[in-house]
């Protein structure tokens, strides 16, 4: 049974480049967040899912950050341009409502370096 | 909003010891969900253990049980026999309900010694 699926799982590119992440959530999961971890700020959500629509976004730092999610097997987080402050690893979780054991399955994160 | 403090940015155990990882949130609800999660150098996130608010009863897997303390809002992680695979980042997490994102603490970064 596949789990979350991040891509790429490390990204090194220059300042002001356009950064795509990708997730793939667990088949049947109807929720889907995106969670960034940086040593500073620890583990903080930026945007979650629902059925395809964006519950809450009040994370998401600024308007260079942006999210889709066009169906239910597939999500992106897009950060245009790119600044060295956006370094951290970005996770992408996926979960169900009726998931109280285990309310969100992980994805391996993406590590962004941006120099 | 709910936060969720963990006090103790590092700690170090040797190897069989019990430790315990202390963690405390604020928030305005009655029902709820509580979990540690583990998260070793590989970065993977990986459930350790959870609780609901609702279950007086200590949640308990294995060597790792929590000690829940409602009204104080008080839920830590106690580690029995330690081993050194057990060397990890730990979060403290809370959440609303299912289908609510997860409010993490800053972690407590643990190391098991031979």
């Amino acid at each position: 049974d596949a789990g979350v699926i991040q891509s790429p799982r490390h990204e090194v590119t220059e300042m002001g480049q356009e950064v795509t992440l990708r997730c793939k959530p667990i088949s049947g999961h109807d929720y889907l967040f995106w969670y960034r971890q940086t040593m500073m700020r620890g583990l903080e959500l930026l945007i979650y899912f629902n059925n395809n629509v964006p519950i809450d976004d009040s994370g998401m730092p600024e308007d260079r950050f942006s999210a889709k999610m066009p169906n239910a097997s597939f999500s992106t987080l897009k950060i245009q341009p790119s600044e060295p402050r956006d370094s951290a690893v970005y996770f992408c979780a996926s979960g169900t409502k009726g998931g109280s054991n285990q309310p969100q399955h992980f994805g391996d994160g993406t590590r962004l370096s941006i120099l | 909003a709910q936060t969720v403090t963990q006090s103790q940015p590092e700690m170090s155990v040797q190897e069989a010891e019990t430790v315990t990882l202390s963690c405390t949130y604020d928030t305005s609800e009655n029902n709820y969900y509580l979990f540690w999660y583990k998260q070793p150098p590989s970065r993977q996130m990986i459930l350790v253990i959870r609780q609901e608010a609702y279950k007086q009863q200590n949640a308990t897997e294995n060597r790792f049980s929590v000690n829940f303390q409602k009204a104080a809002k008080s839920f830590s992680l106690k580690i029995s026999d330690s081993q050194l695979g057990d060397t990890a980042m730990y979060f403290c997490a809370f959440m609303k309900r299912p289908g609510y994102a997860l409010n993490f603490g800053k972690g407590t970064s643990l190391l098991v010694t031979p």
